[in-house]
């Protein structure tokens, strides 16, 4: 069985600081990892994906996250965040080919950015 | 434009009382699927559709029923409604299952109170 863990439930942060929100996987087989976002009251849109190639995966927003198969991570970052950055993220994965059925939503990190 | 629709955003009724959730999307994905989002626990998905007539229940089906008659639409019913069922409710759809994209699109949210 897939799951996902989100390892902080809150961040803070100054406006101009880098961020980094951690996520961490377990599955028994490949996987493709998503990030989305949630702006308050609104639904969730695609930040990024990892599918395959490069582990490196820059997103919308200048966010990016680097998918590390060793450490089942894939963390994502911004070098400078903006008052608009805050918002509730979720990480997610999907085991390759598997059912599409099958997204696993970790429980949310929100960013929280103080002028 | 391309979107996913839910009806209605905001709803309060009572226990017992039948009511239906309706989505529809314009993108003629063939997948579909409802999650429910509850503070901490991030998103749970309740059923979901690969196409037309075909539905699976997800990790927390227990009080929901749906159904999919057309490929557009994607209805969830609450055929008696419990306060535990108090929650926001996400639409969400996407392209046939393929390597290139697991992307889900997102309906706005519906948020139901059952008192």
């Amino acid at each position: 069985a897939q799951s996902v863990t989100q390892l902080d439930s809150q961040v803070p942060v100054f406006e101009e600081a880098p961020v980094e929100l951690r996520c961490n996987y377990s599955s028994s087989v490949s996987v493709y990892l998503f990030w989305y976002v949630q702006y308050p009251n609104q639904g969730l849109q695609l930040l990024l994906k990892y599918l395959s190639g490069s582990t490196l995966v820059k997103g919308i927003n200048g966010f990016e996250a680097e998918f590390n198969k060793s450490q089942t991570s894939f963390h994502l970052r911004k070098p400078s965040v903006h008052i608009s950055d805050t918002a509730e993220y979720f990480c997610a994965v999907i085991s390759y080919g598997g059912s599409q059925g099958n997204l696993i939503f970790g429980k949310g990190t929100k960013l929280s950015v103080k002028p | 434009e391309a979107q996913v629709t839910q009806n209605p955003r905001y709803l309060i009724t009572v226990t017992g009382k039948k009511l239906t959730v309706t989505c529809s999307q314009n993108m003629n994905h063939e997948y579909m699927s409802w999650y429910r989002q509850d503070p901490g626990l991030g998103l749970r998905q309740i059923y979901y559709s690969m196409n037309v007539e075909v539905t699976d229940k997800g990790d927390v089906p227990e009080g929901y029923k749906v159904s999919r008659k057309e490929k557009r639409n994607f209805p969830l019913i609450l055929e008696s409604p419990s306060p535990n069922q108090t929650s926001l409710y996400f639409c969400a759809s996407s392209f046939k299952a393929a390597a290139s994209t697991y992307e889900q699109y997102f309906g706005p949210g519906t948020r139901l109170t059952v008192t």
